[in-house]
């Protein structure tokens, strides 16, 4: 069974600060995607960021990066220097290959940016 | 281009009517999929449709909940004998599905309480 856990119900900072979000998943499947969703107060979930299980490279996005690490089984996202319009829920997400696309979705963590 | 569209953007609706909730997917986006998302959850797969037919059905929680695309494009998602408990946020998302699996892009979804 596919399974993703975000352990991190609400984290609240402090503007300029940088946050963490940890994502672990299981599967036992050896080919599936990974990937992060934010979802602002108007509640549209936007996309960040898709990762397949071959690759590991961590990758950067401006303010935004992430790591994935297979022996750990974990995606974590971290924002840099974070503002108040990072405030959103995050949903971390697995998607099995072979599957026709269902996105399961850890409970996400909402990030509270205080100015 | 136009995102996904939902409507209607919200839905109150007495303990044991019918409803239906609309979702107008990406222009030549072939896939499409609902999901429904509880309070303080993350979204949970309800059904998948690739063109007119439905691929897998395996989320709908009982037999009161049906979809249907009959054009392969459009969706609705009809609930029947609503209970208090499909209170919840009704979202629809599309994807393209020449190639592997790539992002889904999410509708602003429907918020759908049943007094």
């Amino acid at each position: 069974a596919q399974k993703v856990t975000q352990a991190q119900t609400e984290i609240s900072v402090v503007e300029k600060e940088d946050v963490t979000l940890d994502c672990v998943y299981e599967t036992r499947d050896t080919t599936y995607y990974l990937f992060w969703y934010k979802q602002p107060p108007s509640g549209e979930l936007v996309f960040l960021i898709r990762r397949n299980s071959f690759d590991e490279q961590n990758e950067i996005s401006g303010r935004y990066s992430w790591n994935f690490q297979k022996s750990t089984s974990s995606f974590n996202f971290t924002i840099t220097a974070s503002q108040v319009v990072d405030s959103a829920v995050y949903f971390c997400a697995l998607v099995r290959e072979g599957s026709q696309g269902n996105l399961i979705f850890g409970k996400g963590t909402k990030l509270s940016v205080k100015p | 281009g136009a995102g996904v569209s939902q409507t209607p953007s919200n839905k109150v609706t007495e303990k044991g009517k019918y409803v239906e909730l609309r979702c107008d997917p990406i222009s030549g986006h072939t896939a499409l999929y609902w999901y429904r998302q509880s309070l303080g959850q993350g979204p949970e797969f309800l059904i998948y449709f690739q063109g007119t037919g439905a691929a897998d059905d395996s989320g709908l929680p009982n037999d009161r909940f049906f979809a249907v695309r009959p054009e392969g494009s459009v969706s609705t998602l009809k609930i029947q004998r609503t209970e208090r408990g499909d209170s919840a946020v009704y979202l629809c998302a599309s994807r393209y599905a020449g190639t592997a699996i790539y992002e889904q892009y999410f509708g602003p979804g429907t918020r759908l309480t049943v007094t």
